[in-house]
């Protein structure tokens, strides 16, 4: 067991930007979850995947938020036309199975200038 | 559907119990507590699934009554270690998405 792993740990970026991150979950898990974080908050609930599906998709999220999980295997999250209000801790976590534990990544922490 | 956490912030000295409440307005399916310490993700602690069942972890315990939407999560003896911010996740009204509270911070002085 890796545990979850995001890529990168960091990303400064300026505001007009497309930006992608990408999480690779534990290998057994079927189920991928993306949270955003700010300072002081919990983590805001984004999107989950069961295998390569999408299967909830949170309605704050605006369309340049989109996320892909190709095979079941690792997910990529993609913001497009980065704006200052995006700046914030990505957090990628995964499960077993429905109601089973989440093991979260160490986040990527975005910078939008 | 966020859940409210209360209270938003503990301080205890070492030794001292501390509880911490998570309410629902919506019926819940169950109810996750994690712990996350400065700069670090949060860490799994329990689940409680419907059914008012109680858990336990150590010194840490959680109670979830699903007829009041709430659950507590009970911290006895508490030493430095459980310092961090708690959060509950919840999972219910027809979403099988984790929402979470806006935290519980807990700081343990010596």
């Amino acid at each position: 067991d890796t545990g979850v792993s995001q890529d990168p740990r960091h990303k400064i970026t300026k505001r007009g930007q497309n930006v992608t991150f990408r999480c690779d979950p534990i290998s057994e898990h079927n189920r991928l979850y993306w949270y955003r974080q700010t300072l002081g908050q919990g983590p805001e609930f984004l999107t989950y995947f069961q295998n390569e599906a999408q299967l909830e998709k949170s309605r704050l999220l605006s369309d340049r938020f989109s996320a892909e999980r190709p095979k079941g295997s690792f997910s990529t999250l993609e913001i497009q036309r980065t704006e200052q209000g995006d700046s914030a801790m990505y957090l990628c976590a995964s499960s077993l199975i429905y109601n089973s534990p989440l093991h979260f990544g160490n986040g990527t922490r975005l910078t939008v200038t | 559907q966020q859940p409210v956490q209360s209270p938003q912030a503990v301080i205890l000295r070492e030794g001292e119990d501390a509880v911490i409440n998570c309410s629902s307005s919506k019926a819940l399916y169950s109810v996750h507590w994690y712990r996350q310490k400065h700069g670090e993700a949060p860490v799994f602690l329990m689940i409680l699934l419907k059914g008012g069942e109680q858990k336990g972890h150590d010194k840490i315990s959680a109670s979830f009554n699903e007829k009041k939407q709430q659950s507590s999560l009970y911290l006895t003896a508490s030493q430095l270690s459980y310092s961090g911010t708690y959060f509950c996740g919840t999972e219910g009204g027809g979403s099988e998405k984790l929402v979470f509270g806006k935290g519980t911070k807990l700081t343990v002085n010596p």
